[in-house]
């Protein structure tokens, strides 16, 4: 089992829809959750991170966390064609310093 | 502000060649990360520094692999005898109070 599992999608959403995406985490000893857009050939640039159960919204995007389920999800509301990119999710444990990454999920936004 | 800078961008190089790979941090970021990515996987940890101290280092980084910090500023990546394994993005983070880590964009190695 990875340690940070995310489905590769293509996930395809129409234009001004809601992308839902999910990510699971094996590490009880998570504590910090972020989300990274990287477009094709790019690095990645961090979106949101959340840090208590509950959620948080920043414009378009909201990231919801479940740490008793071991989940953390990020809608992305009013899609648009720029918003297509893979999205990866990421977590830090609470005694560590590094990220441990998801493999990303692809998004496509149809016009 | 500005961002994580990496040098070079791009860079290929013959099997079994050294290459070495720089980072600039945010301006006052203590923490430094160096991580690889390969085509359609996502990031994996390979160093970590704060300050000028390597304070964790990943399976992956085999002996071929060196990383510094010596002033606390900016980093390097050495790769030695390069392997076609090695054809991949490098990428550093920096961090500095917060725990949200800022990408630079990358250099992209290719072994012939």
């Amino acid at each position: 089992q990875k340690e940070v599992e995310q489905n590769s999608g293509p996930l395809s959403v129409p234009e001004g829809a809601i992308a839902s995406l999910n990510c699971t985490y094996s590490d009880r000893g998570s504590q910090s959750f972020f989300w990274y857009r990287q477009y094709s050939g790019k690095s990645p640039e961090l979106i949101m991170f959340i840090y208590s159960n509950g959620d948080k919204e920043d414009g378009r995007f909201t990231a919801q966390l479940n740490k008793a389920s071991q989940y953390v999800s990020l809608l992305i509301r009013d899609s648009q064609p720029s918003d297509s990119a893979t999205y990866l999710c990421a977590v830090k444990r609470a005694a560590g310093n590094k990220l441990t990454f998801g493999g990303g999920t692809r998004v496509l936004v149809k016009p | 502000d500005t961002g994580v800078s990496q040098d070079p961008r791009h860079k290929i190089t013959k099997r079994g060649q050294n290459v070495t790979f720089r980072c600039d941090p945010i301006s006052e970021h203590n923490r430094l990360y160096w991580y690889r990515q390969t085509l359609g996987q996502g990031p994996e940890f390979l160093t970590y520094f704060q300050n000028e101290a390597q304070l964790e280092k990943s399976r992956l980084l085999s002996d071929r692999f060196s990383a510094e910090r010596p002033k606390g500023s900016f980093s390097t990546l050495e790769i030695q005898r390069t392997e076609q394994g090695d054809s991949a993005m490098y990428l550093c983070a920096s961090t500095g109070k917060s725990y949200e880590q800022y990408f630079g964009p990358g250099t992209r190695l290719t072994v012939t």
